[in-house]
């Protein structure tokens, strides 16, 4: 499967602070999904980006797929303490597997 | 809104013993899949299926491991003889399929080989 990379690996950040993560792949996306996975939870499907330069809303949380599909970010407004969990970005999607990575480990501090 | 389900939650095992583990997918969804977390790792694929068969599995896979779709309602993955390494969360999902779906996953079966 396409492999990305995704930074941080890991970030604190202050309760109502913003937190980004960027994911970027060498090769370009069809398609790219973002999964959440809360401390001893299941990866939770936040949403799945596909057009090139789009950018999708969800409350707090903004996602942008890059114009040549080769990245994606993820913005958080304002974190709450809610938000802590694991944040993955993953290409594919559909019948084909998730390959997860690493993803970026948020942590909010109250 | 429909779940995945899986059971048990928690299953403790003797090395060497055989272990199933069981899931219930979204009713009207096509594609099933098992994954695996080890403690403090990243998850793992380990097998996809869709049609009553296989239709692509991981190296971790191997032939200790099986799945079956034994009625039109569970899933399971069976581990033959199992190891002090495959303690791990084993967690189902499943998909309409089709480009745009994402998948579902249940709450995890946490497997711990004594």
């Amino acid at each position: 499967g396409q492999q990305v990379m995704q930074i941080p690996q890991y970030q604190h950040v202050q309760e109502g602070e913003d937190f980004t993560t960027y994911c970027n792949s060498s090769t370009t996306l069809s398609n790219i999904q973002w999964y959440k996975q809360r401390p001893g939870g299941h990866p939770v499907f936040l949403i799945q980006l596909v057009k090139s330069g789009e950018v999708k809303k969800q409350k707090r949380l903004t996602f942008q797929f890059g114009e040549a599909k080769k990245n994606s970010s993820l913005h958080i407004t304002a974190t709450q303490t809610t938000d802590v969990g694991t944040y993955f970005c993953a290409p594919s999607g559909g019948y084909q597997k998730v390959t997860f990575g690493i993803g970026t480990k948020l942590q909010v501090i109250p | 809104e429909p779940e995945v389900t899986q059971t048990p939650s928690h299953q403790v095992t003797q090395m060497g013993q055989e272990v199933i583990l069981r899931c219930v997918p979204i009713s009207n969804h096509l594609y099933f899949y098992w994954y695996r977390q080890i403690l403090g790792q990243k998850v793992e694929f380990l097998v996809s299926f869709y049609n009553n068969e296989i239709s692509e599995k991981s190296e971790i896979f191997d032939d200790q491991f099986s799945v079956e779709r034994p009625d039109g309602s569970n899933f399971t993955l069976k581990i033959r003889s199992t190891k002090l390494e495959d303690s791990a969360m084993y967690f189902c999902a499943s998909s309409r399929g089709g480009l745009l779906q994402p998948q579902h996953f249940g709450d995890g079966t946490r497997l711990s080989i004594l």
